[in-house]
């Protein structure tokens, strides 16, 4: 199985921070790396598919990066709206389709 | 738009089984794989099975294997899942989600849409 690491667990920030999230892979998955947001009592939402593919309709704030074992999910200047939690998901192989823990993101 | 609506939410007793139901719309049905994925609360999203409605093929998580059965009805286009044996560790919110990426092309996908959620209490 491959195992999702997501650091921080919870980031405190303001509005108009820049903030990255990292998501670290137990071994490669190439690209096949997907973002997701989630507010509570939501389900989650894409925002990045291919591991820097930006989903249509989400703001060009979102930025992901990284291939292999190691990604990132970029916010630039952090919008009201985006105090949530984000999960990654590899997506090269199946059984599981394993995500990462969260990433809470709350305000500072 | 493509759109998944589960049913709603289910109270059961230790021990006990549900069947939870998850309805596909606008697309075809038998397209694109359909996967189930539990969240208890407070924790993060588990991937628990996947199913390919177009010939009913399953593949199931290991710690699930003996008591979770995920079935279509390509007649109403519902992907229904069956866990059995609960236990109060089952309590959670169940989604669903479709693959991105046709089934003829991958069995592996992000997902897109979600299903709202079905809350299964487990409790005596």
């Amino acid at each position: 199985d491959i195992q999702m690491t997501q650091s921080p667990s919870t980031l405190s920030a303001s509005v108009g921070d820049r903030i990255t999230i990292t998501c670290r892979a137990s071994q490669s998955v190439s690209i096949w790396l997907a973002w997701y947001q989630q507010k509570p009592g939501k389900a989650p939402k894409l925002l990045i598919y291919k591991a820097s593919s930006l989903e249509t309709g989400v703001p060009s704030r979102f930025s992901g990066g990284g291939s292999g074992t190691e990604f990132t999910l970029t916010i630039n200047s952090l919008q009201p709206d985006d105090f949530a939690t984000y999960y990654c998901q590899q997506c090269k192989t199946y059984s599981p389709l394993s995500f990462g823990q969260g990433t809470r993101v709350e305000i500072k | 738009q493509v759109q998944l609506v589960q049913s709603g939410a289910e109270v059961r007793e230790p021990g006990a089984s549900v069947r939870l139901s998850c309805k596909a719309s606008q697309y075809t049905f038998t397209d694109f794989y359909i996967h189930w994925v539990r969240q208890a609360p407070g924790q993060g999203l588990e991937w628990m099975a996947m199913i390919n409605p177009a010939g009913g093929s399953t593949s199931y998580t290991r710690e699930f294997q003996g008591r979770l059965t995920v079935t279509r009805d390509t007649s109403t286009t519902t992907v229904y899942m069956e866990l059995s044996s609960l236990k109060s560790d089952d309590t959670a919110v169940y989604y669903c989600a479709r693959g991105r990426l046709p089934s003829a092309v991958t069995k592996s996908s992000w997902f897109d849409p979600w299903g709202q959620g079905t809350l299964l209490t487990v409790s005596s």
